[in-house]
């Protein structure tokens, strides 16, 4: 079975800095990607997802993610970062076909002023 | 576009009472899913429907918990009775197909068991 590893809890992060939250899978076969944001109290929203095609995806809110099948992995990047990110991030798998996404523990943005 | 419904937003009870959620998902969407995201955890699967249909609730506790989606539209997630572990948000998605690619989520219920 498919499953996500989120490496970090917790990164406080100061305003206009650059950010990484780091995701690896594992998987046997071939898998899709995403990488969804939960502000307080609200519901979970997609940021990216990675199916096929170019390894680099972009997201909203100026996120990228890239797909690295030899090392497994699917960061979340972000090149400056603003207070209004502030939220928890998950990374989800799921295999080609009709599956459920996995959640990874999350990991908390907490962006400082 | 509406997307998918959750209420009530928060709902507190006693333990051994029970209590249900009721979700409507965005139009013409045919697979729904209920999740559970207990504290600092991310969302887990308790079952999804196709339609009318549950396919796949193989982690939904059954001694306690239920759902339906009768007529393959709105769903009702139930637990009684209700246990302390069992507080969480529990969150419900809908998707126009099979596949998880295209997954929205309502703002999920937030249940607190006393």
């Amino acid at each position: 079975a498919q499953s996500v590893t989120q490496l970090d809890s917790q990164v406080p992060v100061f305003e206009e800095a650059p950010v990484e939250l780091r995701c690896n899978y594992s998987s046997s076969v071939s898998v899709y990607l995403f990488w969804y944001v939960q502000y307080p109290n609200q519901g979970l929203q997609l940021l990216l997802k990675y199916l096929s095609g170019s390894t680099l995806v972009k997201g909203i809110n100026g996120f990228e993610a890239e797909f690295n099948k030899s090392q497994t992995s699917f960061h979340l990047r972000k090149p400056s970062v603003h207070i209004s990110d502030t939220a928890e991030y998950f990374c989800a798998v799921t295999l080609s076909g009709n599956t459920p996404l996995v959640f990874g523990k999350g990991t908390r943005l907490s962006v400082i002023a | 576009e509406a997307g998918v419904v959750q209420s009530p937003r928060y709902k507190i009870i006693e333990k051994k009472q029970p209590v249900a959620f009721w979700c409507n998902p965005i139009s013409g969407h045919n697979t729904l899913y209920w999740y559970r995201q207990n504290l600092g955890q991310g969302p887990e699967l308790l079952i999804r429907y196709e339609n009318e249909e549950a396919v796949d609730d193989s982690q939904l506790p059954k001694d306690r918990f239920s759902a339906e989606r009768l007529k393959g539209v709105d769903s009702t997630l139930k637990i009684q009775p209700a246990e302390l572990g069992d507080s969480a948000v529990y969150l419900c998605a809908s998707s126009p197909g099979g596949g998880s690619e295209k997954l929205f989520f309502g703002s999920g219920t937030q249940l607190s068991v006393l």
